[in-house]
Parts: C-alpha cells; sequence; structure tokens
C-alpha cells in the first residue's frame, strides 16, 4: 500500500488567496484525521471523519478553514482567506477505525506570505 | 478534560545511554495508549502501540514501553540509544471507543550526542 498520500507537499500562497489541501487515505480505513503542526502550539487535532462523517470540528481554527470528505478516499481542507498564522505542516491520517492507531502522510507544509 | 502529560520536553543523552520517557495521561477507564515518533523533517511513524494483554510492550528499533494502570502511565525505553534516535516523540491515547479520536502529548526532543 502506498500509505497516506497528501498533495500538495508544499505550498507557499500569499495572505488573502484560497488554499487547498488533498488527502488520500489508505484503502479501507474508516477514519480521517486532519492535523496542524507548529512550534508554537504542537500537534493540534482539526477535525476527524468516520465513514466520511465530520464527527469532531472543534479544533477547527476558525470560520476560514473547512473540511469535506465527498467520498472514502479523497478528503480535503481548505483555506479561504489564508493568513499568515496559517503556515505550518498539516498532516493527514488515517485509521481503520477511530480507537485504532493512525497513520500518517507525509505533510503539507504551508507558508503564506 | 482529557490530557497527556510528557515530562521531559528536551533530553540529551550520549550514545549507548538508556533512555526512559514518561508519559501520563489524565484519568484511567478504557485507553489505547501509542507512541510515535517523528524524525526531523519527516512524518509521524507508530513506535508501538498498547490495546490490551501483557503490559510491557515492545515496538521497533529496539524500543518498548511499559503499561502501568495504577499510574496512569505508559513510558518509553531503550536499553541503549544510537544517533539515529534523534527525533521527537509523542505519547497518545485513545479514551473508550475513540469519540474523541487520539489526543497527543506536547512532545519530548530527544538529541543523541555521538
Amino acid at each position: 500500500d502506498a500509505g497516506v498520500i497528501q498533495s500538495p507537499r508544499h505550498e507557499v500562497t500569499e495572505m488573502g488567496q484560497e488554499v487547498t489541501l488533498r488527502c488520500k487515505p489508505i484503502s479501507g480505513h474508516n477514519s480521517l484525521f486532519w492535523y496542524r503542526q507548529t512550534m508554537m502550539r504542537g500537534l493540534e487535532l482539526l477535525i476527524y471523519f468516520n465513514n466520511n462523517v465530520p464527527i469532531d470540528d472543534s479544533g477547527m481554527p476558525e470560520d476560514r478553514f473547512s473540511a469535506k470528505m465527498p467520498n472514502a478516499s479523497f478528503s480535503t481542507l481548505k483555506i479561504q482567506p489564508s493568513e499568515p498564522r496559517d503556515s505550518a505542516v498539516y498532516f493527514c491520517a488515517s485509521s481503520l477505525d477511530r480507537n485504532y492507531e493512525q497513520y500518517f502522510g507525509p505533510g503539507t507544509r504551508l507558508t503564506v506570505t | 478534560a482529557q490530557s497527556v502529560s510528557q515530562h521531559n520536553h528536551h533530553v540529551i543523552l550520549s550514545e549507548a545511554a538508556s533512555l526512559e520517557l514518561g508519559c501520563n495521561y489524565s484519568y484511567g477507564g478504557t485507553v489505547n495508549l501509542f507512541w510515535y515518533v517523528q524524525y526531523p523533517g519527516q512524518h509521524l511513524q507508530l513506535l508501538l502501540k498498547y490495546f490490551s494483554g501483557d503490559p510491557l510492550v515492545k515496538g521497533i528499533k529496539g524500543f518498548e514501553a511499559e503499561f502501568i494502570k495504577s499510574k496512569f502511565s505508559f513510558n518509553l525505553r531503550k536499553p541503549s540509544v544510537q544517533w539515529s534516535d534523534t527525533a521527537e516523540y509523542f505519547c497518545a491515547v485513545i479514551w473508550g471507543g475513540g469519540a474523541d479520536g487520539l489526543t497527543f502529548g506536547k512532545g519530548t526532543h530527544l538529541i543523541i550526542q555521538p
């Protein structure tokens, strides 16, 4: 299996632009998680899906952030409009179910100037 | 609120030294426990996990962890570290059926000096 796939690996954009991050979970996994990692705040859970349904989005910073999972093999995290404080590494992870170990993708390093 | 505490934020050791990284979680009940490692510039990888059974769990690369229920602890150990073990180590917990997902500790930055 190719593991969790994320794209792009690096994204540099200007403040105010829309950013879309993409994730393909491991085939057969029912749960998908989006995390953000920064030096200041460490690893934060933004949102997670179980069977394509958003279960907990309490970690989403504000309305500028949105996430979708239209099917079992694809999810997006969108930031609109982006701000410099959104600069971070965004990880997607998937698991067989929400109480099992999670497998992480390589991350997207986002820089907002 | 559920929380995971890692006591050491930065640890510096020499090669061949023994390692123990502490991890405590906030309260009991049914838990699934994990240690993840993040090498510089890379993503998180699973080192080991505990769901049930033998409280001494062996993982990859010579790491092990012991679940002590009475102490709400799941400390990570390695008898002899190598320079390549330099990384960030995260303890993580799932409570009950996993409704709240995985809760991570803040991480421990381990530096191994040759």
